[in-house]
């Protein structure tokens, strides 16, 4: 099986910009989740999506947001870009909530300017 | 609330040493207890789990962790630690219905 795969592996964007990424889940996998790591606060959870629903939701401000598709791929947004949002973000997938572990993606590597 | 204490930020271990990852928890509930490895620019992968049963889980890699419930701890050992075994360690945590809350991770350096 394919692992969790994530687009665009490298982002350069500069303050004030919007920015769209997008994870596919392992075949079969209908929990998605988001998290924001960087040196300074390690993994922070964003949210988890489940048969398209937003199921739980991390601390961060609604410029964050974020969405699943019926085929269980996910996008995640960023609006009105800040400095601090310079982060990799990681989507992880699973079969469902509770007992599942989460299998990761390599990551997006964003850097705001 | 969850949270998960990794009381170490670094970890030094001579190879073919026994090595041991920290890991203390809070939840309300029973805890669903995760280990997590990640190398330089790559994404997390997956250890081992304690969800239920045994105290004593076993996982990739010659990876092992203990569950004890009275000490709210799921420490991560290994019986002879490899160079290769070098790499960013987090402990997870996940109460039902909940997400998950990861660690802030503990670097392993493991010296030839």
């Amino acid at each position: 099986k394919a692992g969790v795969t994530q687009t665009p592996r490298y982002l350069i964007k500069t303050r004030g910009q919007q920015v769209t990424l997008s994870c596919s889940p392992i075949s079969g996998h209908r929990s998605v989740s988001w998290y924001q790591q960087t040196p300074g606060q390690g993994l922070q959870f964003l949210f988890e999506y489940f048969s398209e629903t937003q199921r739980n939701k991390g601390n961060f401000p609604g410029r964050f947001s974020g969405r699943q598709f019926s085929n269980s791929r996910s996008e995640m947004n960023v609006s009105t870009l800040e400095l601090g949002d310079s982060a990799l973000y990681l989507c992880a997938s699973s079969p469902g909530q509770g007992v599942y572990e989460q299998y990761f993606g390599p990551g997006t590597r964003l850097t705001v300017t | 609330a969850q949270s998960v204490a990794q009381p170490e930020d670094q970890v030094n271990v001579a190879e073919g040493n026994p090595l041991t990852v920290k890991c203390t928890y809070s939840v309300s509930g029973n805890p669903y207890l995760f280990w997590y490895v990640q190398y330089p620019n790559r994404g997390l992968q997956f250890l081992l789990k304690y969800i239920t049963g045994d105290n004593l889980v076993k996982g990739s890699y010659g990876f092992e962790a203990e569950f004890n419930k009275s000490q709210t701890s799921f420490h991560l050992k290994k019986p002879s630690a490899l160079v290769s075994d070098s790499a960013l360690y987090f402990c997870a945590v996940r109460a039902y219905g909940q997400n998950f809350v990861f660690g802030p991770g503990t670097r392993l350096s493991v010296l030839p």
